[in-house]
């Protein structure tokens, strides 16, 4: 267990719909970091949040969104959805400084869009 | 910036016998290359790194080797077992903003 948690699970909605998940980093973690993997792929880097802001973006689409809360908590909010965002989504992690520390990963959530 | 390579995609053995996957990577300002084990259903989780100022670094059956000249490194496992079957990840450190820059995954399959 890495100490990072993700909310749901599983997720089954529909094309043109919004969801949001959600994602609690390890006690004391000021970084967060999210990835997309689709079936048979490798980790796209989505963005990351540092102390609730912004700290670098990947190959996050304009439908989605993300925000890091006071208490650390992040959002991943996709909208639109469309049937090739089905994927595994990951949560990860990171130490307390702003400079680089091992990244520890969430159980992932599964989105299915039908 | 940073772009690593990782081969082979798929990667099938024989039990007990060795496993060696490689990576590339391009920026030789990168100076910490980790590896990760992704079990199935599981999220990704760091079994091994190196940073620059060491050509090797070895925890019990796992070892990875960095040429910095070259600029690759490699994941060897040895005497590889049931439960070394899962996807590996490398990847390399952007020095420039502190991103990790991923490969695109191995799939290593132990044979019974």
């Amino acid at each position: 267990d890495s100490g990072v948690t993700q909310t749901p699970k599983h997720l089954i909605t529909a094309t043109g719909q919004r969801v949001t998940l959600r994602c609690s980093p390890r006690s004391g973690d000021l970084s967060v970091y999210w990835y997309q993997q689709s079936l048979d792929q490798g980790l796209q880097f989505l963005i990351q949040y540092y102390n609730g802001e912004e700290r670098a973006k990947g190959n996050i689409l304009e439908r989605f969104s993300a925000q890091q809360f006071p208490d650390l908590h992040s959002e991943l909010n996709l909208s639109s959805l469309e049937l090739g965002d089905s994927a595994l989504y990951f949560c990860a992690s990171s130490g307390t400084s702003g400079s680089y520390n091992e990244q520890f990963f969430g159980p992932g959530t599964r989105l299915t869009v039908l | 910036g940073e772009n690593v390579e990782q081969h082979p995609s798929t990667l099938s053995v024989q039990e007990g016998d060795s496993a060696v996957i490689k990576c590339t990577y391009s920026d030789s300002a990168s100076n910490y290359f980790p590896w990760y084990k992704q079990e199935l259903g599981k999220g990704p989780q760091l079994i091994i790194d190196i940073r620059s100022n060491v050509g090797e670094k070895k925890d019990q059956r796992i070892a990875v080797t960095l040429n910095k000249t070259a600029k690759h490194f490699s994941l060897h496992i040895t005497e590889t077992q049931p439960e070394d079957s899962a996807v590996y990840f490398c990847a390399a450190l952007e020095d420039s903003n502190y991103q990790l820059i991923w490969g695109a995954g191995t799939k290593l399959i132990i044979k019974p």
